[in-house]
């Protein structure tokens, strides 16, 4: 497709559980972005892919969360043992080098029970 | 860190009324800056950007200048529509190779009839 594909568009899972996201940027784009969007607390940067370079995993809250991207296009973000706070929207995003326009995808709305 | 402070929200215009959504940061470099528009059930999208200082960002009546001197970047429109209520999100992407956004919280716009 011409967009950033998210699936599944919404998650709900119990506490405890793994679960995946999945991300297929635009196709060319080098670089891709997940974001965790809560209510109240805008966007919260969780990790970003730039090429072959070492990914930055500055931004993932904690050792239960992880993301890679498999020969440099699809991407997937895991959560392992759920947390109820862990809940919210899962943004992810793809750009063209550093242009800093990035293209989002609809999100993934996760909820833990 | 980098950082970014819009004003508090929800903002509730009349049609044709006019807009400034207040927007400063703390950057370490020479950062570009951008609003993001998220409308109601679709994915963030670019509304404009201003990558140096004194710089005018504009479209779809939208306009924003990069002031250096008072670290702002506020969103402004003369006349807004009942079709521009969304949530707006202010940011910044640092000058470093790593191009990733930092965020603020957004604030949402309802423009009523």
């Amino acid at each position: 497709g011409a967009g950033v594909s998210q699936s599944p568009s919404n998650k709900v899972t119990e506490k405890g559980k793994d679960v995946e996201l999945r991300c297929d940027p635009i196709s060319g784009h080098t670089a891709l972005y997940w974001y965790r969007q809560s209510l109240g607390q805008g966007l919260e940067f969780l990790i970003y892919f730039q090429g072959n370079s070492a990914p930055d995993k500055s931004g993932l809250p904690s050792d239960r969360f992880s993301a890679e991207r498999t020969g440099g296009s699809v991407s997937t973000l895991t959560i392992q043992r759920t947390q109820q706070e862990d809940s919210a929207v899962y943004l992810c995003a793809s750009s063209f080098g550093g242009t800093g326009e990035l293209f989002f995808g609809e999100g993934s709305r996760l909820t833990v029970l | 860190g980098d950082s970014v402070t819009q004003m508090e929200g929800p903002v509730t215009l009349s049609e044709e009324a006019f807009l400034t959504i207040n927007c400063t940061y703390t950057a370490t470099g020479y950062p570009s800056l951008f609003w993001y528009v998220q409308y109601p059930g679709e994915g963030l999208q670019l509304l404009l950007k201003a990558t140096k200082a004194d710089d005018k960002g504009s479209n779809k009546g939208f306009e924003a200048t990069y002031r250096k001197e008072t670290t702002s970047f506020h969103l402004e429109k003369g006349s807004v529509q009942v079709s521009d209520s969304a949530v707006y999100f202010c940011a910044l992407s640092d000058s470093g190779a790593n191009s990733k956004l930092t965020f603020g919280k957004g604030i949402t716009l309802s423009v009523r009839p």
